[in-house]
């Protein structure tokens, strides 16, 4: 069974750039969901997909953050424009219903 | 407020020195707790779900338990490729399911 994909791996902008991240869950899982990981913190949920439905976006900074789920598959998360605190660590994971979720490798994000 | 915090934050161990990371919480409508690990550079790789007080789970060398207000992470005789950040999320529910992650728990094991 294949994991989950996602893309890029690095990124690096200026602050006021824009910039969209890509992932692909496992397949038959209908949750998915994107977490901002800070380093040396944990994982935090910005936004959850049950199918191509937005289950839970309140921490989303909706101002500059975006994300969709066409077709209930391939999900993109999008800044516009990035600021310095927005380096990170993207990651994208996905379960089935409310069980273990299976986590991508992640995107690294540089703000300059 | 929902929150779950573990401890240490950091935790140096020599080879075959056993110890246990801690992961307390205060949520409402907790429906189960995980734990992961995450190696650097690497997204977190599903270890343990425990969904009752009581329940144990046990994977080589790690033990997970869960109490009503906590769970700790048993490792024995650990090795150095078990040197790693090890995360405790719950699920709850309060409308909506929700998975809220403690901030980890840094282990190196010194051979």
């Amino acid at each position: 069974e294949a994991g989950v994909a996602q893309s890029p791996r690095y990124k690096i902008i200026e602050k006021r750039q824009s910039v969209a991240f890509w992932c692909n869950p496992i397949s038959g899982h209908a949750t998915l969901y994107w977490y901002q990981q800070i380093l040396g913190q944990g994982p935090k949920l910005l936004i959850q997909f049950q199918n191509n439905g937005v289950v839970d976006d309140s921490q989303l900074p909706k101002d500059r953050f975006s994300a969709e789920r066409l077709k209930g598959v391939d999900s993109t998360l999008k800044i516009q424009p990035a600021k310095l605190e927005d380096s990170a660590v993207y990651l994208c994971a996905s379960s089935r219903f409310h069980n273990e979720q299976f986590f991508g490798p992640g995107t690294r994000l540089t703000v300059l | 407020e929902d929150q779950v915090t573990q401890s240490p934050e950091a935790l140096r161990l020599q080879e075959g020195e056993s110890s246990s990371l801690n992961c307390s919480y205060t949520v409402s409508g907790l429906r189960g707790l995980f734990w992961y690990r995450q190696d650097p550079g690497k997204g977190p790789e599903f270890l343990f779900t425990l969904y009752s007080a009581g329940e144990e789970k046990e994977k080589e060398r790690l033990k997970a338990t869960l109490t009503k207000k906590e769970s700790f992470l048993h490792i024995t005789a650990p090795k150095p490729e078990d040197s790693a950040t090890y995360l405790c999320a719950v699920l709850c529910r309060s409308g909506t399911y929700k998975y809220i992650f403690g901030t980890g728990t840094r282990l190196k094991v010194l051979a």
